[in-house]
């Protein structure tokens, strides 16, 4: 089974400022990671993924998360955000065995409020 | 695109309904999947389902069931509606394997 922590529930962070949300998982299996982010009042939307290869992922909207197995994080970041940033961004994780691979595992989500 | 269809934006029921939820998708994926959304909980897990006619259980069942007749719709019903049911409802489908999962854009059902 697999876990994940969002260490923060809500970022506020100002427009054009650098902001990172972070993510720690917890697996005894070799796993896929995911960032998804939802908008008010709509479903979620696939920011980026890690499937293999580069650990450094870039994802949608200038966003990029580092894989990092030995900390067991995935990390979002990115270097100036806009007004239009502002929303909850949730952190997934999946067994990449393909076993029992169906599912998600989500974390709890962080708001991020980008100010004028 | 993959798209995924949500029949109901929102939804005002009474308590002791019976309350069907729908979803399409497009993409001829074998896995669909049923989440309820509450604030500080994140998304939560009520059935999914790998194949027509088959389903599992997820994390939070009771007072749910579901329905897969067709791949491309998966149904979730609430047989006798509660006000601790109200909730935002997202529905999410995947191909086997990678899984990502790929949502609507939700119903949010109040429960009176």
């Amino acid at each position: 089974a697999q876990s994940v922590t969002q260490l923060d529930s809500q970022v506020p962070v100002f427009e054009e400022a650098p902001v990172e949300l972070r993510c720690n998982y917890s697996s005894s299996v070799s796993v896929y990671l995911f960032w998804y982010v939802q908008y008010p009042n709509q479903g979620l939307q696939l920011l980026l993924k890690y499937l293999s290869g580069s650990t450094l992922v870039k994802g949608i909207n200038g966003f990029e998360a580092e894989f990092n197995k030995s900390q067991t994080s995935f990390h979002l970041r990115k270097p100036s955000v806009h007004i239009s940033d502002t929303a909850e961004y949730f952190c997934a994780v999946s067994d990449s065995t393909g076993a029992g691979s169906y599912q998600l595992t989500f974390g709890k989500g962080t708001k991020l409020s980008v100010i004028p | 695109d993959v798209k995924v269809t949500q029949s109901s934006r929102y939804l005002v029921k009474r308590t002791g309904e019976k309350v069907f939820l729908e979803c399409v998708q497009d993409m001829d994926h074998e896995n669909m999947f049923w989440y309820r959304q509450d604030p500080g909980l994140g998304l939560r897990l009520i059935y999914f389902s790998y194949d027509v006619k088959m389903k599992e259980k997820g994390d939070i069942p009771e007072g749910y069931s579901v329905s897969r007749e067709k791949k491309e719709r998966f149904s979730l019903i609430l047989e006798s509606a509660s006000t601790n049911q109200t909730s935002m409802y997202l529905c999410a489908s995947s191909l086997t394997g990678v899984n990502i999962q790929y949502f609507g854009a939700g119903t949010r059902l109040s429960v009176l």
